[in-house]
């Protein structure tokens, strides 16, 4: 079964572009949720996604923003880039069915974001 | 809101060493709690997981944790490490707001980096 993959897995942008970041989970999986990993602040939760509607946040600006499609496939958007949206920024999946509460989450390889 | 802290920033051993990584959580029911590893430049893979049950979980590559609740601890340990071990380790939290753990999504720790002594 192939894992999470996440496109592209590098990008370079500039102060006040956006960007779009795409994941796709593992086959039968409905959740994903987006991490983001930066050496000051570690690893922080941005939201998941599951069946197409954002079911939780973390506490990061508006500018963050994702959607899901009904293949589970999921983009996230972040709009006037800033300099510290430098990071690593992890998708990961999970089969999360709501009645078993938590489940576990399969982590793709990131896309490095450097914004200059 | 639930939290985790891993004391030791880095940790050098030598191969062939025991080693044990500290894992502290705070959280306000009963949690689910993993491991998880890094390499330098790639996505984090799964050590192992507790969600309930036995208190001793074993996970790849020769990795166990024991979860304690009276010490709010889920270290992680192996027998004798060996130079592949070298790399970034991430213990976290996870919940869902019915178990009330506020917002679902894993709250991880800064991290352990670990470097293998020949």
């Amino acid at each position: 079964k192939a894992g999470v993959t996440q496109t592209p897995r590098y990008l370079i942008k500039t102060r006040g572009q956006q960007v779009t970041l795409s994941c796709s989970p593992i086959s039968g999986h409905r959740s994903v949720s987006w991490y983001q990993q930066t050496p000051g602040q570690g690893l922080q939760f941005l939201f998941e996604y599951f069946s197409e509607t954002q079911r939780n946040k973390g506490n990061f600006p508006g500018r963050f923003s994702g959607r899901q499609f009904s293949n589970s496939r999921s983009e996230m958007n972040v709009s006037t880039l800033e300099l510290g949206d430098s990071a690593l920024y992890l998708c990961a999946s999970s089969f999360s069915p709501r009645d078993r509460g938590f489940d576990e989450q399969f982590f793709g390889p990131g896309t490095r974001l450097t914004v200059l | 809101a639930q939290s985790v802290t891993q004391p030791d920033i880095h940790i050098t051993v030598s191969e062939g060493a025991s080693l044990e990584l500290r894992c502290n959580y705070s959280y306000g029911a009963t949690p689910y709690l993993f491991w998880y590893v890094q390499s330098p430049g790639q996505g984090l893979q799964l050590l192992l997981k507790y969600f309930s049950g036995d208190t001793l979980v074993q996970g790849i590559k020769g990795f166990e944790a024991e979860f304690k609740r009276s010490q709010s601890s889920f270290n992680l340990r192996k027998p004798s490490v060996h130079w592949s071990d070298a790399a970034e380790y991430f213990c976290a939290v996870g919940g869902t707001a019915r178990s009330g753990g506020g917002a679902d999504g894993l709250t991880f720790g800064k991290g352990t980096h670990l470097i293998i002594q020949p």
